[in-house]
């Protein structure tokens, strides 16, 4: 079935460096959705991306939606411990209801 | 307005004992999920509903039946617990909207089968 790949799984960052996640699909997303999980918590939407090639910002997070609907990325500017989670996309397929869960990337940041 | 809440937050079991977990929504959703979450396998769907009076299999059903006799409620059961079933299981519930496809999460069960 399909799936959407997540990559990295996991990766460690020193404080103020900047981190990015990146999320694929072997075939085209309707749209896009992305999650944090804190440690110990559980997932929280950050955004939805629909249209090919859009461009969202939340203050230090830049997402992008491919220009092919097949990927999207997540990128955080000059990292802070308050980043620290697991970072998930979720796409829905076209032809179904249930959303699709990448593996996540979980981030973890020193000081 | 408490948006998901599941019960109980936590449980452990013997190998096979049953017990059903609990996942109600204040907020009028159509869609209820259940997921899984394992380490290093991220969130697996395990039965949804489209709304009330209906269910449908996700992508790891197998020892696991769902009920959604009321809107605002979803049970997941576990008829013959297994250990292969200690994991955390989160609820999530969404509008019926294509543009909106938040999902709210509750904040899961740490179940443990011994």
């Amino acid at each position: 079935g399909q799936q959407v790949m997540q990559i990295p799984q996991y990766q460690h960052v020193q404080e103020g460096e900047d981190f990015t996640t990146y999320c694929n699909s072997s075939t085209t997303l309707s749209n896009i959705q992305w999650y944090k999980q804190r440690p110990g918590g559980h997932p929280v939407f950050l955004i939805q991306l629909v249209k090919s090639g859009e461009v969202k910002k939340q203050k230090r997070l830049t997402f992008q939606f491919g220009e092919a609907k097949k990927n999207s990325s997540l990128h955080i500017t000059a990292t802070q411990t308050t980043d620290v989670g697991t970072y998930f996309c979720s796409a829905r397929r076209q032809a179904g209801t249930a959303l699709i869960f990448g593996k996540g990337t979980t981030l973890s940041v020193s000081s | 307005n408490a948006g998901v809440t599941q019960t109980p937050k936590f449980r452990v079991l013997k190998t096979g004992q049953s017990m059903t977990l609990l996942c109600a929504q204040d907020m009028n959703h159509e869609y209820m999920y259940w997921y899984r979450q394992d380490p290093g396998m991220g969130l697996r769907l395990i039965h949804y509903s489209v709304g009330e009076g209906t269910t449908a299999k996700g992508e790891v059903p197998d020892g696991y039946n769902v009920s959604r006799l009321k809107k605002q409620n979803f049970l997941l059961g576990l008829e013959s617990a297994a250990p292969s079933q200690t994991s955390v299981y989160f609820c999530a519930s969404k509008l019926d909207l294509v543009t909106k496809n938040i999902q709210y999460f509750g904040a899961g069960t740490r179940l443990s089968v011994l």
